[in-house]
C-alpha cells in the first residue's frame, strides 16, 4: 500500500531563515505530487504541483519554491521566511492521470 | 471558473443527530467530487468521492453523499453523528483542465454538543 511521509511534524524558525520541507511517497511511482498551505481557520491553498521529476509549476508567487529531486520526494524551501509563511503545510499525491489525492500528516510551521 | 461553495463555516449538531454538510459548485461538465475530513493538527482523510453512476456515494466512517446535478450540489450526511466526528470537512471538485487539480471549499468545522 501507498504512504506518505511529511518531516519535521512542527518547525519553529526566526524570521529570514531558510527552510526545507519534506515530502516523500511510498508505494508508487510517478505520481502527481503537490503542496499546499493551510494558514489558521483558513481552506488550503495551492502552492505548487510536480507531475514528474523536475516538472514543477507554482500556482501562488510568493518567496517559496519546491523540487522533486526523484520521483517520489517533494521539497519545499525558502531562503527567507517571513512571519506570513506560518501555516501548516500539506503534501499530497495522486496516481498519474487520476484527481484523488491523498495526504501525508503536514507539517506546522511558525515564523517569529 | 470552477468554484466550490461550502456556506456554512460551522456547524454545532447533538450527539446522535443527523447531520448534513452543504456543498455546492459551478462547473459546465459532470464533475469528479470528493469530500475530505481534517482532524485538529491533521491531514486531509478520503471520505468518498463520486466520479459517475449512482448519485447516492458511500463513503467510510457511515457518511454517504448525494449527487444532485439540478441543484450543483454534493452535500455530506450521516445519519448519527458522534463525537469523534468533530472535525473540519472539505468539499472539492475536480479541475479538468490542468493536470488533475482540485478546487477545494472554504470548510465546514463540525462542532459536536454532548
Amino acid at each position: 500500500s501507498q504512504t506518505i511521509h511529511q518531516w519535521p511534524a512542527t518547525l519553529v524558525q526566526p524570521v529570514g531563515s531558510p527552510l526545507s520541507l519534506e515530502c516523500t511517497v511510498e508505494g508508487t511511482s510517478n505520481p502527481n505530487l503537490y503542496w499546499y498551505r493551510q494558514a489558521a481557520g483558513r481552506g488550503l491553498q495551492l502552492l505548487f504541483y510536480s507531475v514528474g521529476i523536475g516538472q514543477i509549476s507554482s500556482e501562488v508567487p510568493q518567496n517559496l519554491s519546491a523540487s522533486r529531486p526523484q520521483d517520489r520526494q517533494f521539497i519545499l524551501s525558502s531562503k527567507k521566511l517571513l512571519l506570513s509563511d506560518s501555516g501548516f503545510y500539506l503534501c499530497a499525491w495522486s496516481e498519474d492521470n487520476q484527481e484523488t489525492q491523498y495526504f501525508g500528516p503536514g507539517t506546522r510551521l511558525l515564523v517569529l | 471558473a470552477q468554484s466550490v461553495t461550502q456556506p456554512d463555516i460551522h456547524i454545532t449538531v447533538s450527539e446522535g443527530a443527523s447531520l448534513e454538510l452543504r456543498c455546492n459548485y459551478s462547473y459546465g461538465a459532470t464533475p469528479y467530487l470528493f469530500w475530505y475530513v481534517q482532524s485538529p493538527g491533521q491531514g486531509l482523510q478520503l471520505l468518498l468521492k463520486y466520479f459517475s453512476g449512482d448519485t447516492l456515494v458511500q463513503g467510510i466512517k457511515g457518511f454517504e453523499a448525494e449527487f444532485k446535478r439540478s441543484q450543483s450540489s454534493f452535500n455530506l450526511r450521516k445519519p448519527s453523528v458522534h463525537w469523534s466526528d468533530a472535525a473540519e470537512y472539505f468539499c472539492a471538485v475536480g479541475r479538468m483542465d490542468s493536470n488533475y487539480q482540485l478546487i477545494w471549499g472554504a470548510g465546514t468545522k463540525l462542532i459536536i454538543k454532548p
